[in-house]
């Protein structure tokens, strides 16, 4: 299984700041990467498949990077709808794995 | 605009069967690969396998033994059966949709808003 490893678990930001978020993963997936978004009660949605593509829907301010094995998840100016937890998900092999996900906060 | 819906019990006693079913509405599942994602209580996302619609499954080998998901298309749903349940299987379970770019970027496209079975006698 490919391993993702994701940083932080967690971080305290407030609206307007720019947010990172990091994934790495065990073994190179060149850019078979997603990102979800996760509120609590509610379905997680997916921001960016790809790696780098927006999905259609999604807001600009989310952006994604890296190829390989180290990937970024980028939110230029942190919104109050934004506050949720963050996952990435390799799509590269089966069994599809995640990571553990980062809780973003006030 | 597509949903899913999961249903079954919220509680399944020690060394039962948890079974849940997925109900799409708003469109058809063909062509898509139904798919079980879990949440225990605390920890991250573990995929539990798909179904496609010509029958075909992939399951993860951590549960391989036993897992069984079936689709009925006649009623455009599709669900898990997991055997021989312990606490540790207790989680939200999720259904979702895995759907290609171009049959290459995959990616869980829509989901359920998931629904928390516990194991406990």
């Amino acid at each position: 299984d490919i391993q993702m490893t994701q940083s932080p678990s967690s971080l305290s930001a407030s609206v307007g700041d720019r947010v990172t978020i990091t994934c790495r993963t065990s073994q190179t997936i060149s850019n078979y990467l997603n990102w979800y978004q996760h509120k609590p009660g509610k379905a997680p949605q997916v921001l960016i498949y790809a790696a780098s593509t927006l999905k259609s829907g999604v807001p600009s301010r989310f952006s994604g990077s890296g190829s390989g094995t180290d990937f970024t998840l980028t939110i230029s100016s942190l919104q109050p709808e934004d506050f949720a937890t963050y996952y990435c998900q390799q799509s590269y092999s089966t069994p599809r794995t995640f990571g553990q996900g980062t809780k973003v906060e006030i | 605009q597509v949903q899913l819906q999961e249903s079954g019990p919220g509680l399944v006693k020690p060394s039962e069967t948890l079974s849940l079913t997925c109900s799409v509405s708003g469109g058809s599942i063909s062509s898509h690969y139904c798919t079980w994602i879990r949440q225990p209580p605390g920890k991250g996302l573990e995929w539990i396998g798909y179904i496609y619609y010509s029958g075909n499954t992939n399951y993860n080998p951590s549960l391989k033994s036993r897992v069984t998901i079936s689709l009925d298309t006649t009623k455009n749903q599709f669900s898990l059966k997991l055997k021989s349940v312990t606490a540790a299987d207790t989680a939200v379970y999720y259904c979702a949709t895995e759907v290609g770019v171009a049959k290459r970027y995959w990616s869980f496209d829509l989901w359920g808003r998931g629904t928390l079975v516990t194991v406990s006698s």
